[in-house]
């Protein structure tokens, strides 16, 4: 059964860093491509960065892109985000999703998410 | 980025009656590179469709998909107590690599 849990939200303050974590089971990791989705408060999904099986290929949302990183640990079967620079837009539940087909970033199996809240 | 306008933005029907769910690019939409999630309150998306016509696994054949180019639609044949939820349409065939549409509401009239 593929289990994605993710981990490492919480309450922080703008301009303040986090790192969130994605465990993965249930399906060869290493042969996938990940991503994260975020999703604010009563709005809709939004893409925020993909990354490929190897970790060689990374994508990022213009919203994203220079504050955010996307990685990956095979060996430990895991998908990361680095958030830096963190703004009040950036509350959101985020998710992380695992292709289906390669190279085709449509999500066929999500997590439960894990919410950060960006606060003064 | 291809934008995806999805209408209407809230659909109120009674359990057995059918709904029409429509999704409308900026753009055509490579490969018809396109998916349809169902979102219900505190969960995460499930899929639904994707090749705009192929229903995921485990799907019930009430969902249906279809469409091309820039226009696409979710059939929801009859539905049932369980299908009143938010639906997004998803385009995956344009750079970069994937961008969400709004979301329909289908609510119990």
């Amino acid at each position: 059964e593929v289990q994605l849990l993710e981990s490492g939200g919480g309450l922080v303050q703008p301009g303040e860093s986090l790192r969130l974590s994605c465990e993965a089971s249930g399906f060869t990791f290493s042969n996938t491509g990940m991503s994260w989705v975020r999703q604010a408060p009563g709005k809709s999904l939004e893409w925020v960065s993909s990354i490929s099986s190897s970790g060689d290929a990374t994508f990022y949302a213009d919203s994203v892109k220079g504050r955010f990183t996307i990685s990956r640990d095979n060996s430990k079967n895991t998908l990361y985000l680095q958030l830096i620079n963190l703004r009040a837009e950036d509350t959101a539940m985020y998710y992380c999703a695992k292709i289906a087909v390669i190279a085709l970033w449509y999500f066929h199996y999500w997590g439960q998410g894990t919410l950060v809240s960006v606060s003064s | 980025e291809t934008v995806l306008t999805q209408f209407p933005g809230t659909l109120s029907l009674s359990p057995g009656e059918g709904a029409t769910l429509s999704c409308r690019a900026s753009q055509s939409i490579s490969s018809n590179y396109l998916a349809w999630y169902q979102q219900k309150p505190g969960q995460a998306p499930r899929l639904l469709i994707y090749a705009a016509s192929s229903r995921a696994a485990g799907i019930p054949d009430r969902f249906s998909g279809s469409g091309s180019g820039t226009a696409f639609t979710l059939t929801i044949s009859k539905l049932e107590p369980e299908d009143f939820a938010v639906y997004y349409c998803q385009q995956y065939g344009n750079s970069p690599p994937t961008t969400f549409g709004g979301g329909t509401k289908v609510e119990i009239k």
